[in-house]
């Protein structure tokens, strides 16, 4: 099956520093990427979708100067959460679609802010 | 407005109970899919099932099955037998039919199923 990885797997960073995570997907082009945050004991909830060489579109009440999005390839996106807080503390999941209606998922970065 | 919903926060069970996951979903789109995700405790989603809107037979797949009732729009999912490993949470989900929505998934809020031994 199609793999999405995601890097780092975790990170820790000071209140106020910027933090890159990017996902890739390894065996296939991925038409989307989508970008999920998951709160603890909560669902997913979508942040953006990015298509190859396009903005990206962020659903209602994401900050797009915060969450910036980019998909400058067919197999890599990257988020960065900028001038992070604790408030931004939370497992951060990517998905890859290729071209039917089928997402795979990657196995999630978990992001912590003191 | 796509919506989902999993009436059922947490069920715990005994070790080879059988166990039936609830999701009830609304949606305009008259072609939409329906999903289920595993979720343990490692985080990464595992993909269940995948199911159009035209396609109402039940599927079955190994201790799995599950139950796709159009007229009450429900998708619902059993384990049988259920294993200490089956314990996780499971999300259903919906994705409208394209064009426009590059197919995104709405999830439900999850229901945290506890197998005990």
């Amino acid at each position: 099956g199609a793999v999405v990885s995601q890097h780092p797997s975790w990170v820790i960073c000071k209140s106020g520093t910027s933090v890159k995570i990017e996902c890739r997907s390894l065996d296939f082009q991925a038409t989307t990427m989508f970008w999920y945050r998951q709160f603890p004991k909560q669902s997913l909830m979508l942040m953006a979708t990015s298509n190859e060489g396009s903005k990206a579109t962020y659903e209602q009440g994401v900050e797009k100067d915060k969450f910036l999005i980019n998909h400058a390839s067919l197999t890599l996106s990257t988020l960065t959460v900028t001038s992070a807080h604790p408030e931004d503390s939370s497992f951060y999941i990517c998905s890859a679609r290729e071209s039917w209606n089928e997402q795979f998922f990657g196995p999630g970065t978990r992001l912590t802010v003191l | 407005a796509q919506k989902v919903t999993q009436a059922q926060t947490e069920i715990s069970v005994v070790e080879k109970e059988d166990v039936t996951l609830d999701c009830v979903y609304e949606t305009r789109d008259t072609t939409y899919y329906l999903f289920w995700y595993k979720q343990p405790p490692s985080g990464e989603l595992v993909f269940l099932i995948r199911r159009n809107s035209f396609d109402e037979q039940n599927e079955i797949s190994g201790r799995y099955s599950w139950n796709f009732q159009k007229s009450t729009s429900s998708f619902n999912f059993t384990i049988t037998a259920s294993q200490v490993v089956d314990s996780a949470v499971y999300f259903c989900a919906l994705s409208e039919a394209g064009g426009g929505s590059n197919y995104k998934l709405t999830f439900g809020k999850g229901t945290l199923l506890t197998v005990n031994p």
